[in-house]
């Protein structure tokens, strides 16, 4: 069993949809990380968090310790979001950095 | 803003061959990591180091090594490359518990 687990794998939405990517993890973490992934490679770091709720523009994270669950929220989607959106666990054993990675949700935003 | 420089994007080298992977971050990180990324896989850490000549095994060290003589690089070595090496590798580094900040990947194909 996979220790994160991401869904849905695939999502197309239209343009102004509000999407929920959603992030299951089975182990303890000291922090979750969103990360999105941009055809070409890169990747870039979109939220890190331990607790609660994060804003930053049209994204949003939020996370519940006790249901080990964390969701990503997209609010009027956009074609620019297309990309894969991959959620990453932190263990609390202390190594600092060393991420344990979902295989990523593809999102496919149609204009 | 931070930057993460992986030398090539593009690369093609002969069964056999040494490799040498580079990376190179400008904010004075501690940590930098080293992954692959496998379709249907995910990212998987191959080596990290959160100091100078400081290395760690991540989870699929075999086949690799690594090499941190000053802070501010990190490379990879095939030591001798196969075709199971054909991959996309990331680079990563982060200041402590910050979030991680990739580099755009090298695209290396062993044939």
């Amino acid at each position: 069993k996979n220790e994160v687990e991401q869904s849905p794998q695939n999502l197309t939405a239209q343009e102004g949809e509000f999407i929920t990517i959603n992030c299951s993890y089975s182990v303890g973490i000291s922090a979750l990380h969103w990360l999105q992934q941009h055809p070409g490679g890169g990747i870039v770091s979109l939220f890190m968090l331990s607790s609660g709720k994060k804003k930053h523009g049209r994204l949003i994270a939020t996370i519940n310790i006790q249901e080990k669950h964390s969701s990503l929220h997209i609010t009027a989607s956009h074609p620019r979001d297309s990309a894969v959106y991959i959620c990453a666990v932190e263990g609390d054993g202390g190594s600092q950095g060393n991420l344990i990675f979902g295989k990523g949700t593809k999102l496919s935003v149609k204009p | 803003d931070v930057k993460v420089t992986q030398s090539s994007r593009y690369l093609v080298k002969r069964t056999g061959e040494k490799v040498f992977l580079e990376c190179v971050q400008d904010m004075d990180h501690e940590n930098m990591f080293w992954y692959r990324q496998d379709p249907g896989l995910g990212l998987r850490l191959i080596y990290f180091s959160y100091d100078v000549k400081m290395k760690e095994k991540g989870d699929i060290p075999e086949g690799y090594s690594v090499s941190r003589e000053k802070k501010e690089r990190f490379s990879l070595i095939l030591e001798s490359a196969s075709t199971n090496q054909t991959s996309m590798y990331l680079c990563a580094s982060s200041f402590r518990v910050s979030p991680l900040h990739f580099g755009n990947g090298t695209r290396l194909t062993v044939t």
